[in-house]
């Protein structure tokens, strides 16, 4: 068990629709990070944050969006979903702001898209 | 269990064999390496990491090699156990002005056979 928990484990839902997915990071850790793993694309960086600001962004698509809310939980929001957002999405906390801390990652939330 | 890409290099060993997974990285700039296991169903899991100052380094049962003029790292397992079956992913970190961020290999699918 790394101390991260993600929330829902697993969640099944219909293209345009809109989910939120919620990580809770290690007791300590200032920073959230969110990635993406596929079938096609492999595990993919989405989104930082760091103690309620985003420190640094990747492959994150304009219908995605994050927050970190001072409780230092995070929640990542994708709307108008589409058939290729089927992923398992990981969350991923560490101390500092820079992935030179180890990051621990969650267990993840799987998202179909039907 | 999770499968986490249709066309995963494999790799087979048996049980006590020594282990050499291979990663080719893209961005000559990258200055942090870090090998990740993921086994069926879980997040990854950090193995050992490796900056951009050195070639080699140690761990418990690991060593990361780091051949920064054709661009290589590889990860060694000694005495390979059925515990290290997983897929293997080697990480570098490429640097932004506010953050870091991780670009992640295809992974490799270690198999152990008692």
């Amino acid at each position: 068990d790394s101390g991260v928990t993600q929330t829902p484990k697993h969640l099944i839902t219909a293209t345009g629709q809109r989910v939120t997915l919620r990580c809770s990071p290690r007791s300590g850790d200032l920073s959230v990070y969110w990635y993406q793993q596929s079938l096609d694309q492999g595990l993919q960086f989405l989104i930082q944050y760091y103690n309620g600001e985003e420190r640094a962004k990747g492959n994150i698509l304009e219908r995605f969006s994050a927050q970190q809310f001072p409780d230092l939980h995070s929640e990542l929001n994708l709307s108008s979903l589409e058939l290729g957002d089927s992923a398992l999405y990981f969350c991923a906390s560490n101390k500092g702001g820079r992935v030179y801390n180890e990051q621990f990652f969650g267990p993840g939330t799987r998202l179909t898209v039907l | 269990g999770e499968s986490v890409g249709l066309h995963l290099p494999t790799l087979s060993v048996q049980e006590g064999d020594n282990s050499i997974i291979n990663c080719a990285y893209s961005n000559s700039a990258s200055d942090y390496f870090i090998w990740y296991k993921q086994e069926s169903g879980k997040g990854p899991q950090f193995i050992i990491d490796i900056r951009s100052n050195m070639d080699k380094r140690q761990g418990q049962r690991v060593t990361v090699l780091l051949n920064k003029t054709v661009k290589h790292l590889s990860l060694q397992i000694a005495a390979t156990q059925p515990g290290d079956s997983a897929v293997y992913f080697c990480a570098e970190n490429e640097e932004e002005t506010s953050g870091s961020r991780l670009t992640f290999g295809e992974g490799t699918q270690l198999t152990v056979n008692p």
